[in-house]
C-alpha cells in the first residue's frame, strides 16, 4: 500500500496531556498538509509543508499545536496541554507540486478524544 | 475570501434512483480548482474528481457525472442509478491558484443514504 498513512488511528487522552501524531505521505509527494475535522463538518486546514519548510499556518493552529517535517518525508503534529475542544479527527494529506494542478490525497486520519 | 456551500445536509434515496449533490463556491481568483471527495463510514477521504476553472466541460465517469457552471459558480455532482455502496458523506472543495494558497476549503458535506 503506497497511500498516505497515519499513526495512531485512535487516541484517547486526558485533558492536559500531550499527544503526537505521525503522518507518512505518498513517497514522491513534496507537499504535506494537516487538517482537522469535527463531527458534522468539513475538514479545516491547519498547516502545510513543502519539503521540510512549513509555508502556511491557519489561525486554528494555536500555540499549543506544533508541526514538523524534519527531513521532508514524514511529519508529526503535536498538541500540548490538550483540551476537550481538541477532540476531532486529524487528517493528513499529501500532494505533488506539478505546477499545474495538484490533488491532495488523504490518509485514514487519527481520531482524538480528550476526556 | 473563498467559501464553499453545500446546502443539502442529508439526502436519502432508494437504490437505483438518480441523485444530484449541489455545490456552490465563492472565490476572487480567476484560476482555481474544484474537487469532490467521498468520505465513507471508515473516515478516509477518497478523491473523486478535480476540475480546473478554465475547463467547463462536463465529465462522466461510469455512474458519476459532474456539471461545472462558472456563470452560477456551481459544481454539481450526479450519481446515476445509485447503489448502497454510494452511501457516504460527500465534500466539495476549492483551492485557489492565483493567491498561491494551497489549502483546500471544504463545504460542510452532504450525507447520502441509499436505501436498498
Amino acid at each position: 500500500d503506497t497511500g498516505v498513512s497515519q499513526d495512531p488511528r485512535h487516541k484517547i487522552t486526558k485533558r492536559g496531556q500531550n499527544v503526537t501524531f505521525r503522518c507518512d505521505p505518498i513517497s514522491e509527494h513534496n507537499r504535506l498538509y494537516w487538517y482537522r475535522q469535527t463531527l458534522g463538518q468539513g475538514p479545516e486546514f491547519l498547516t502545510y509543508f513543502q519539503n521540510e519548510a512549513q509555508l502556511e499556518k491557519s489561525r486554528l493552529l494555536s500555540d499549543r499545536f506544533s508541526a514538523e517535517r524534519p527531513k521532508g518525508s514524514f511529519s508529526t503534529l503535536e498538541i500540548q496541554r490538550t483540551e476537550q475542544g481538541d477532540s476531532a479527527m486529524y487528517l493528513c494529506a499529501s500532494s505533488l507540486d506539478d505546477r499545474e494542478q495538484e490533488t491532495q490525497y488523504f490518509g485514514p486520519g487519527t481520531r482524538l478524544l480528550v476526556l | 475570501a473563498q467559501k464553499v456551500t453545500q446546502a443539502q445536509t442529508e439526502i436519502s434515496v432508494v437504490e437505483k434512483e438518480d441523485v444530484t449533490l449541489d455545490c456552490v463556491y465563492e472565490t476572487r481568483d480567476t484560476t482555481y480548482y474544484l474537487f469532490w471527495y467521498k468520505q465513507p463510514p471508515s473516515g478516509e477521504l477518497v478523491f473523486l474528481i478535480r476540475r480546473n476553472s478554465f475547463d467547463e466541460q462536463n465529465e462522466i465517469s461510469g455512474r458519476y457525472s459532474w456539471n461545472f457552471q462558472k456563470s452560477t459558480s456551481s459544481f454539481n455532482f450526479t450519481i446515476t442509478a445509485s447503489q448502497v455502496v454510494d452511501s457516504a458523506v460527500y465534500f466539495c472543495a476549492l483551492s485557489e491558484k492565483d493567491t498561491g494558497r494551497r489549502a483546500l476549503t471544504f463545504g460542510s458535506g452532504t450525507r447520502l443514504q441509499v436505501q436498498p
